[in-house]
């Protein structure tokens, strides 16, 4: 089945090591997103691609950085992790189709610990 | 400008009577709207949406919902609840042609036995 896969589901990092969450996707969709989800809140947007176009929200730190290398794959870099940045980072993706119908598909989430 | 507004932060429900979430939105485009599903500790999944077409819109799972222009509201409804939509409900706004998309706070929906 076509899906979008977030590895790993669980990761500990020490607090300032550098840790990278790694999303892919079978549906071929040309636009991926970060979400940070913390616990009991709605999902915030940090950035989004649009194919190799990299959409960044105002308010995402700079702490957050994110790669694209092909229509694939795509990672969420955090470069130097504080304890408020543990939370939930969901992946999704959508299909430009032209017709504004942009439904995003989500990936179980990769809930990360900072210590 | 958008937002959206979930009304209702949690509601509870009997198992076998029907499903109300509140949902209301303001778009300065026309906007296209989703209900998401998260139960705990996974990703989002998409119940149902509207982009511009029919204003009653069914989902999966038994859901529907309908879209009213003149209240700005886009109300999650199910005739009967089973144990296992027991999770948080998300209603998200886009605008047509644009990829910012706006979450409300969620509703967190109880199903007693």
């Amino acid at each position: 089945d076509a899906m979008v896969i977030q590895n790993p589901r669980y990761q500990v990092t020490q607090f300032g090591k550098p840790v990278t969450l790694s999303c892919s996707q079978t549906l071929n969709h040309n636009v991926m997103y970060w979400y940070q989800q913390k616990s009991s809140q709605a999902p915030k947007l940090l950035f989004h691609y649009y194919d190799k176009d990299f959409n960044n929200e105002a308010d995402t730190p700079d702490n957050f950085q994110s790669r694209r290398p092909n229509t694939s794959f795509c990672f969420l870099d955090i470069r130097s992790p504080g304890l408020g940045d543990a939370a939930m980072y969901l992946c999704a993706t959508s299909r430009d189709k032209g017709s504004g119908s942009y439904e995003q598909y989500f990936g179980p989430g990769t809930r990360l610990t900072v210590t | 400008a958008q937002s959206v507004t979930q009304l209702d932060s949690h509601v509870s429900v009997s198992e076998g009577t029907p499903v109300l979430l509140r949902c209301n939105y303001s778009s300065s485009y026309s906007p296209s709207l989703f209900w998401y599903v998260q139960h705990p500790n996974k990703g989002l999944q998409l119940l149902l949406k509207y982009t511009s077409a029919a204003t009653l819109v069914k989902g999966i799972n038994g859901f529907e919902a309908e879209f009213k222009k003149s209240e700005t509201s886009f109300h999650l409804t199910k005739p009967s609840a089973h144990m296992s939509d027991a999770a948080e409900y998300f209603c998200v706004v886009s605008a047509i042609g644009r990829f910012k998309t706006i979450f409300g706070a969620g509703t967190r929906l109880f199903v007693k036995a």
